[in-house]
C-alpha cells in the first residue's frame, strides 16, 4: 500500500461545477498536510495548507479527518484556469528528521 | 517567482556517469529538499538538508547523495547514472525544518540519461 493515495483521474468537468478530491495517508503520525497545484510541465505550487479544523481560501475548502487519514479538497465554481495536476502532500518529522510525501496526483480538466 | 532557481534545466546524460545538479534557496531559507519526479508520477522526496546536514532520506540508494552550502544553496549528486533516473529533479525551500513549513520549488532539473 502506498504511504500517499489519490485517485489518478482524469477528472473532467464542465466550467461552474463543483468538485471533490480525497487523499488518503496510512501514517497515522503523519503531522501536517498540504495541497499543491502542479501544471503541465512546471513545478508544484503550494494551494493551501491542511489545518484540523478545515479552512477554506475562496473557492477552494480543505479539510482533514485524522480518524479516518484522509485529506479532501473540494473546488466550487471551477474555472478553466483550474485545470491542472492536484498534489497532496504529507509531512512527517520524526525525531527531527523529515519524510515528506506527495501523492501521485489527480488530474483535473475543466472543459467550457 | 519563488527565488529558487536550479541549474541546469535540462541535461543529457550517458548510463553510468555521474552529475550534480545545483539548487540555490530563497533568500532567508535554510532548508533544501530534493525531489525526483517521474512523468506522470508525483515526486518522489529523495532527501532534506538543514543548515548543511541530511535531515531526512526516502528510498533512494547512496549513489544519490548531496551537499549544502553555508549560504544553504545545495547539490544533489547522482553517481553510475542509470536510465530509469531520467526525470524531473525538483528542489525546493522552507524556513526551517518544521513539518508545516510550506516548501517553495525551482523550475527543475529535465535530466535525461541515455
Amino acid at each position: 500500500r502506498k504511504e500517499v493515495e489519490q485517485d489518478p483521474g482524469p477528472f473532467n468537468v464542465p466550467e461552474g461545477a463543483t468538485v471533490a478530491f480525497n487523499c488518503t495517508y496510512s501514517n497515522s503520525a503523519s503531522q501536517s498536510f498540504f495541497w499543491y497545484r502542479q501544471d503541465c510541465r512546471k513545478e508544484p505550487k503550494l494551494l493551501m495548507s491542511v489545518y484540523s479544523s478545515g479552512n477554506e481560501d475562496g473557492r477552494f475548502t480543505a479539510q482533514l479527518n485524522r480518524a479516518s487519514q484522509y485529506i479532501s479538497l473540494l473546488i466550487r465554481d471551477s474555472k478553466l484556469s483550474d485545470s491542472a495536476t492536484y498534489l497532496c502532500v504529507v509531512n512527517t518529522l520524526y525525531s527531527s528528521a523529515s519524510k515528506i510525501i506527495f501523492g501521485s496526483g489527480t488530474r483535473l480538466s475543466i472543459r467550457p | 517567482e519563488t527565488g529558487v532557481t536550479q541549474s541546469p534545466t535540462h541535461l543529457i546524460k550517458t548510463r553510468g556517469q555521474q552529475v550534480t545538479l545545483r539548487c540555490s534557496s530563497q533568500s532567508g531559507h535554510n532548508t533544501v529538499s530534493w525531489y525526483q519526479q517521474a512523468l506522470g508520477q508525483g515526486p518522489q522526496f529523495i532527501f532534506q538538508y538543514y543548515r548543511e546536514e541530511e535531515n531526512g532520506r526516502g528510498n533512494f540508494p547512496p549513489r544519490f547523495s548531496g551537499l549544502q552550502f553555508p549560504n544553504y544553496s545545495s547539490e544533489l549528486n547522482v553517481n553510475a547514472l542509470e536510465l530509469d533516473d531520467s526525470a524531473l529533479y525538483l528542489c525546493a525551500s522552507s524556513l526551517g525544518q518544521e513539518s508545516k513549513n510550506i516548501q517553495y520549488f525551482g523550475a527543475g532539473t529535465r535530466l535525461s540519461v541515455l
